[in-house]
């Protein structure tokens, strides 16, 4: 039971350059999401898919698009790389309990992106 | 939407004192309430988490407390040890899918 698991782990791309981080999970959860996390912010939400086949924003999703590929897969791509988005991504899921609350999130263990 | 602040952002105790982080949260209808840690180069993990319906809960060393009305909720570390040392983050959410986190407290504790 492997998780979470996300790749790259690493990345270094030049500004404009395009690439996709990919995610999968083996827990059979519904719900996934990416974050990004810089250094005094925290984890901030870029964005998240309720269930497979849907997907919506979260609090920073300027720059970046999302595919739910099926149940277990969620990728992040940056069409047009900026150094700001030099971030440490996570992936992460979750599921969805009695009631549709959801439970505590499950996170991959990160992909470092730096754009020069 | 939103918005969860937290503090100390940094905090320093002496192993076996006892640690204490605040977080407050904007959105009346979160319901539930996590605390992850995140040790230097890893994944931040769940520790402890409470649901609006309850005041306090408390796992061995570690308790939560909320306040609804007030809208803030607090980690409880007791007796801290060197392996406690991490950066701990607080996160809210309600009805929907949206967990919003803190900005996060670095824990040092020193032996």
């Amino acid at each position: 039971n492997a998780g979470v698991t996300q790749t790259p782990k690493f990345q270094v791309l030049k500004t404009g350059q395009s690439m996709t981080l990919q995610c999968a999970q083996d827990m059979n959860h519904n719900s996934m999401y990416w974050y990004r996390q810089d250094p005094g912010m925290g984890l901030r939400l870029i964005y998240y898919s309720a269930s497979e086949g849907t997907t919506d924003k979260g609090e920073v999703p300027n720059g970046y698009n999302v595919s739910r590929l099926n149940k277990r897969e969620f990728s992040l791509r940056l069409e047009s790389a900026a150094p700001s988005q030099t971030s440490v991504y996570f992936c992460a899921s979750s599921e969805v309990l009695a009631g549709g609350r959801t439970g505590e999130l499950f996170f991959g263990e990160g992909s470092r992106l730096t754009v020069l | 939407g939103e918005n969860v602040e937290q503090h100390p952002s940094t905090l320093s105790v002496q192993e076996g004192d006892s640690a204490v982080i605040k977080c407050t949260y904007s959105d009346s209808a979160s319901n539930y309430f996590p605390w992850y840690k995140q040790e230097l180069g890893k994944r931040p993990q769940l520790i402890i988490d409470i649901r609006s319906n309850v005041g306090e809960k408390k796992d061995q060393r570690i308790a939560v407390t909320l306040n609804k009305t007030a809208k803030h909720f607090s980690l409880h570390i007791t007796e801290t040890q060197p392996e406690d040392s991490a950066v701990y983050f607080c996160a809210a959410k309600g009805g929907g899918f949206k967990t919003i986190f803190g900005a996060g407290t670095r824990l040092f504790v020193k032996a």
